[in-house]
């Protein structure tokens, strides 16, 4: 089974910095997605970014954007100028091509704290 | 508007008793997904079901069981087979295909 690493549980930054999420992930695959989903305190979950592994170019949402280093196995989410509404549980999350259903495999998360 | 239900939001069961959490959704999503979220855990899947009558056990089916009898609706049961059953539950779907999934916004189960 593919395993995904969120290494830093918890992470505080200021209004209108930037920040960078890690995430790392083990696969024998060649093709697969990566996703960044964004739950705040309400416990919605939220997708926040998609990423496509046959892709080179990095995907950006907005403020919110990846650094896919597919060699590295390495799926970082980097967010610009953050705000108070940024504040949330975000979680990495890896999905194969085909054949597990397209089930989703999650990390364990990491809280953000974005502080005035 | 489309969207995922889920309900109760809230669910509170005495201990041994079986508990089922409703997920219906009106997105015409062929497969749905249960998953359960402990604090430091991530969110881990149940089962999961692709098409009508048909459903897969995920990496922690155990004590649970599901039902897939109309397309809409994936209703889970928390039996009293599992060991710790106290947990958040969340429901989603997808078209079948690597896209994001529409979540629904959860049921608190507490088993006293």
């Amino acid at each position: 089974a593919q395993t995904v690493t969120q290494s830093q549980p918890e992470m505080s930054v200021q209004e209108a910095e930037t920040v960078t999420l890690s995430c790392t992930y083990d696969t024998s695959e060649s093709n697969y997605y990566l996703f960044w989903y964004k739950q705040p305190p309400s416990r919605q979950m939220i997708l926040v970014i998609r990423q496509e592994a046959y892709k080179q170019q990095n995907a950006t949402e907005n403020r919110f954007s990846v650094n896919f280093q597919k060699a590295a196995k390495s799926f970082s989410l980097k967010i610009s100028d953050s705000q108070l509404g940024d504040t949330a549980m975000y979680f990495c999350a890896f999905m194969n091509e085909a054949g597990s259903g397209y089930a989703l495999n999650f990390g364990k998360g990491t809280s953000l704290l974005v502080t005035p | 508007d489309g969207g995922i239900t889920q309900s109760p939001k809230y669910l509170f069961r005495k201990e041994g008793q079986n508990v089922t959490l409703s997920c219906e959704q009106n997105l015409n999503h062929d497969a749905m997904y249960w998953y359960r979220q402990d604090p430091g855990q991530g969110l881990r899947l149940i089962y999961y079901s692709q098409i009508v009558n048909d459903f897969q056990k995920g990496d922690i089916a155990e004590g649970y069981s599901v039902s897939r009898e109309k397309k809409e609706s994936f209703p889970l049961t928390v039996t009293s087979a599992q060991k710790n059953p106290t947990a958040f539950y969340l429901c989603a779907s997808t078209d079948r295909g690597p896209y994001g999934y529409t979540f629904g916004s959860g049921t608190r189960l507490t088993v006293v």
